[in-house]
């Protein structure tokens, strides 16, 4: 079983539409949560960073970290086609320096 | 800054030959990371380095696979001799603060091993 879980979709939706993307994590010890967002043959950037539990908002994209159930989500409202991309969960135990990646989930926003 | 470069952006060889890839990382980063990403097993961490010494090199697949950063603003990563199994998008990252997860990513090399 990998560290980190994530469905690698494809997800298609309308523009408009409420996108949920969900990552689950089986080692305790993460404290830190990311999310990275790769277009197509580019590099992945980070997107949205969190520490622990609880919720971060930044504009349209929110990020959720529930450590009692492992559970990472990203949600992004009012979805635009330019959001269509590689959206790529990630954790990190503190003072460490390994990212350990979800699979991905491929996103695409129709208009 | 003009971020991760990565060389060469797109690299297609024979089975057998020598491949070397490049980066220079972001000016003043203290890490260095090497990633391999694949259709079937994502986003894999190869090997990374603080302060130009190699701390975690567990994710080399095979001994064909070696890295070495002579100094901070230069990496390679070398498969010798190359396979098709190779095939993958090869990405450099680079970060500032050790532990705090945010990773630099360059544009990445795809590889094509014939």
């Amino acid at each position: 079983q990998k560290e980190v879980e994530q469905d690698p979709g494809p997800l298609s939706v309308p523009e408009g539409a409420i996108v949920s993307l969900n990552c689950t994590y089986s080692n305790s010890a993460f404290q830190y949560f990311m999310w990275y967002r790769q277009y197509s043959r580019k590099g992945p950037e980070l997107l949205m960073y969190t520490y622990s539990s609880g919720n971060k908002e930044d504009g349209r994209f929110t990020a959720q970290v529930d450590k009692s159930s492992k559970y990472i989500s990203l949600f992004i409202r009012d979805s635009q086609p330019s959001d269509s991309a590689t959206y790529l969960c990630a954790a990190i135990i503190q003072g460490a320096q390994k990212l350990v990646f979800g699979q991905g989930t491929r996103l695409t926003i129709n208009p | 800054d003009a971020g991760v470069i990565q060389s060469p952006r797109h690299e297609v060889t024979e089975m057998g030959q020598e491949v070397t890839l490049r980066c220079k990382p972001i000016s003043g980063h203290n890490s260095l990371f090497w990633y391999r990403q694949t259709m079937m097993r994502g986003l894999e961490l190869l090997i990374y380095f603080n302060n130009n010494v190699p701390i975690d090199d567990s994710g080399m697949p095979e001994d064909r696979f070696s890295a070495k950063m002579p100094n901070a603003s230069f990496s390679t990563l070398k498969i010798q001799p190359s396979e098709p199994r190779d095939s993958a998008v090869y990405f450099c990252a680079s970060s500032l603060i050790a532990g705090e997860g945010e990773q630099f990513f360059g544009p990445g090399t795809r590889l094509t091993v014939l």
